[in-house]
C-alpha cells in the first residue's frame, strides 16, 4: 500500500494569511492525488483532483501543485471558513488512502 | 443538487453486524461508484472499498475483505455496506461518497467529488 505524509500535522494561523501544506507518497503517483476538507459534523468537501485541478466551486484562494512524490496545498489568503483539518490521498492504486491530516486553527 | 442520505447512527455489540444504508439522489445513480471510507476517533481516513452500480462490480480493502459486503439497489439509488465480525476497531464515522473521473491524456484520474455526512458506529459490550 501506499503510505501517505502530510506536514506540518497541525498549524495555527490568522485570517489572511497564506499557507502551504505539502503531502508526500511513499512512491511516485503521477499527478493522482486529491485533496479534501474535513469539518467535523460536515460532509467531507473535496476541493483539488488530480493535484492542480479546482473543484466546481471551490474559491480560487485554494491551489495545489506537485507530481511524483512531493505535492502541496496553499490557500493564498485564509477565511475563517477555512478553519479544518486537510486531508490528502491517492487515487494512482488501490489500495487508495489517505494522508493523516493537517489541522489548521486560528492563532 | 447531487446528495447522499446516510442512514442514522448505530450501536452494536462485539461480533455483531451493521448495514449502513447511503440513498443518491439528484443524478445517474448508475453512472458513478460509490466508494466506502471510515474515519476512526483520533484517526485519518481510511478506504474500506468501492462499487459499481451499474454492474455490481466491487473491490474491497484487503483490511475487512471477508467481513464487508457492498451492495446497491437501482430501483431506490441506494447502496449499502455490511460489515460484519465487529470489533471496537471498527468504532468510526462511515461515509458514502461518490466517486468521479476526469480523462486527460488517455488516463483516467479518479476522485471522490460528494460526501454524505457519515454514519457513526460505536462497537461497545
Amino acid at each position: 500500500d501506499i503510505q501517505m505524509t502530510q506536514s506540518p500535522s497541525s498549524l495555527a494561523a490568522s485570517v489572511g494569511d497564506r499557507i502551504t501544506i505539502t503531502c508526500r507518497p511513499s512512491q511516485a503517483i503521477g499527478t493522482y492525488l486529491n485533496w479534501y476538507q474535513l469539518i467535523p459534523g460536515k460532509a467531507p468537501k473535496l476541493l483539488i483532483f488530480a493535484a492542480s485541478n479546482l473543484h466546481t466551486g471551490v474559491p480560487s484562494r485554494f491551489s495545489g501543485s506537485g507530481s511524483g512524490t512531493d505535492f502541496t496545498l496553499t490557500i493564498s489568503s485564509l477565511q475563517p471558513e477555512d478553519f479544518a483539518t486537510y486531508s490528502c490521498q491517492q487515487s494512482y492504486n488501490y489500495p487508495w488512502t489517505f494522508g493523516p491530516g493537517t489541522k489548521v486553527a486560528i492563532k | 443538487q447531487v446528495h447522499l442520505e446516510q442512514s442514522g447512527a448505530e450501536v452494536k455489540k462485539p461480533g455483531a453486524s451493521v448495514k449502513v444504508s447511503c440513498q443518491a439522489s439528484g443524478y445517474n445513480f448508475v453512472s458513478y461508484g460509490i466508494t466506502w471510507v471510515r474515519q476512526a476517533p483520533g484517526h485519518g481516513l481510511e478506504w474500506l472499498g468501492w462499487i459499481s452500480p451499474y454492474n455490481g462490480n466491487t473491490n474491497y480493502a484487503q483490511k475487512v475483505l471477508g467481513r464487508v459486503t457492498m451492495t446497491t439497489e437501482k430501483s431506490t439509488n441506494t447502496a449499502y455496506m455490511d460489515l460484519g465480525s465487529l470489533t471496537s476497531d471498527d468504532t468510526a464515522v462511515y461515509y458514502c461518497a461518490r466517486g468521479n473521473s476526469m480523462i486527460r491524456g488517455g488516463d483516467s484520474y479518479y476522485y471522490i467529488d460528494v460526501w454524505g455526512k457519515g454514519t457513526t458506529v460505536t462497537v461497545s459490550s
